[in-house]
């Protein structure tokens, strides 16, 4: 059984990064693709960008191109996600999620999700 | 950039169907997901590649694809369906994911 495990809630000024992880168990880590995924209050589902952990190459939603940079950590099984130059409106909660890509399956496990809270 | 649209809100009352569609350029040549969302929580998926039911799904989920449109069809519908669903589909070149903006179910 797979399972996402997210770090905890942050708070963060305007301006400043906030990095958000996600710790993969069960499965074969190297074998995922990991997508980001956030939601503003009240608001839809957004998908920020994926990484193949045994290539380490990702990819970003043309939204979020050059403010976030999606790593993985295929020794500690973890996935991360930065966001730079942080504004109020990128207050949401932030998932991680396996990607299935080219097997089509869908985003199968989800993490539980971590809020982030941008306020001055 | 590529959007896919759903219709923000419906509503059945209990044991009848609820249809939900997604509409999308690319549907035609791009698989579409389906996942559930309850107050609080994380997304579920409900479907896959357009009409698969992932295990543990109950049987009342079903999918469909038509042209540019993806249906998700909820069969006798129960108090516990009421949800936030979201469509999902690849672009045309398969690079990027899209959400559709999500339809309120409002089981009355």
């Amino acid at each position: 059984q797979v399972q996402l495990v997210q770090s905890g809630a942050e708070v963060k000024k305007p301006g400043s990064s906030v990095k958000v992880s996600c710790k993969a168990s069960g499965g074969t880590f190297s074998s995922y693709t990991i997508s980001w995924v956030r939601q503003a209050p009240g608001q839809g589902l957004e998908w920020m960008g994926r990484i193949i952990p045994i290539l380490g190459i990702a990819n970003y939603a043309q939204k979020f191109q050059g403010r976030v940079t999606i790593t993985a950590d295929k020794s500690t099984s973890t996935a991360y996600m930065e966001l730079s130059s942080l504004r109020s409106e990128d207050t949401a909660v932030y998932y991680c999620a396996r990607d299935t890509g080219g097997d089509d399956y869908g985003f199968d496990y989800w993490g539980q999700g971590t809020l982030v809270t941008v306020s001055s | 950039s590529y959007e896919l649209t759903q219709p923000p809100s419906v509503s059945v009352s209990p044991g009848q169907t609820a249809r939900i569609t997604c509409s999308g350029d690319a549907l035609p040549k791009q698989y579409a997901y389906w996942y559930q969302q309850k107050p609080g929580q994380a997304p579920v998926l409900v479907i896959y590649k357009d009409s698969e039911r992932p295990s543990g799904i109950p049987e009342r989920f079903s999918g469909s694809s038509s042209g540019t449109t993806v249906t998700l069809t909820i069969s006798g519908v129960q108090a516990e369906d009421e949800a936030d669903y979201y469509c999902q589909s690849a672009d045309s070149s398969g690079t990027c994911w899209v959400f559709g903006g999500g339809t309120k179910l409002t089981v009355l």
